[in-house]
């Protein structure tokens, strides 16, 4: 059973690009979770999907952040417009349900420049 | 507003020494605390959790005990091993709620051999 998979592994981008994170759940998974570690920080939330459904976007930037769990395909973190701030790791974990414990991917290091 | 806290930025400790890591939480509705282990370029590994019914887990090595009264949860591993080094975070949750999870700033483990 393959576990948490995002990509790209790392991520590089000039100021004003945008960036896409991909995520793709554990089997079986179909809650996934959004967070953000800046460095020298510990994870901060930032987006609850399930699949179709936005269920908690209470850690989430009001502007030029999106995110999305469509029925087919992965979750995707839309990042518009970066500035050298957004440059962080960005970890996708997922769970087969609300309670369970979360299981994290290898994360996406975004560099903007 | 840190909710949960890790004072220890890092730790050392002899190999075949027993390991203890702390963690100190301020928002009294959470029912629900983890324990997670991250190397570096990697996501976080799930360890171990309590619920706030409980006292004390233990999964071989690795025992959490939850003192309620004093909000403070720490983790023991004994006897710690070279492989244990690395970044161990805290996190909590609300039952009931969406399921996000809110980390401590993690503590950094080396075992020395």
């Amino acid at each position: 059973n393959a576990g948490v998979m995002q990509n790209p592994r790392h991520l590089v981008r000039r100021r004003g690009q945008e960036a896409r994170l991909r995520c793709s759940p554990m089997k079986g998974h179909s809650h996934v979770y959004w967070y953000r570690q800046l460095p020298e920080e510990g994870l901060k939330f930032m987006v609850y999907l399930q699949k179709e459904n936005i269920i908690d976007e209470s850690g989430m930037p009001k502007e030029r952040f999106s995110a999305e769990f469509p029925k087919e395909g992965p979750s995707i973190l839309r990042i518009q417009q970066v500035v050298r701030g957004d440059s962080a790791a960005y970890f996708c974990a997922s769970s087969p349900d609300q309670q369970e414990t979360q299981y994290f991917g290898p994360g996406t290091r975004l560099l903007v420049l | 507003d840190q909710q949960v806290k890790q004072n220890s930025p890092s730790l050392s400790v002899q190999e075949g020494r027993i390991s203890i890591l702390n963690c100190d939480y301020t928002n009294s509705m959470f029912d629900y605390f983890l324990w997670y282990k991250k190397y570096p370029a990697e996501g976080p590994t799930f360890l171990i959790s309590i619920s706030s019914i409980k006292d004390k887990n233990e999964d071989g090595r690795f025992t959490v005990f939850l003192n309620k009264s004093a909000k403070h949860l720490s983790l023991h591993i004994v006897p710690s091993q070279p492989g244990d080094s690395a970044v161990y975070f805290c996190a909590a949750l609300v039952s009931g709620n969406t399921g996000k999870l809110i980390f401590g700033q993690g503590t950094t483990l080396q075992v020395k051999p």
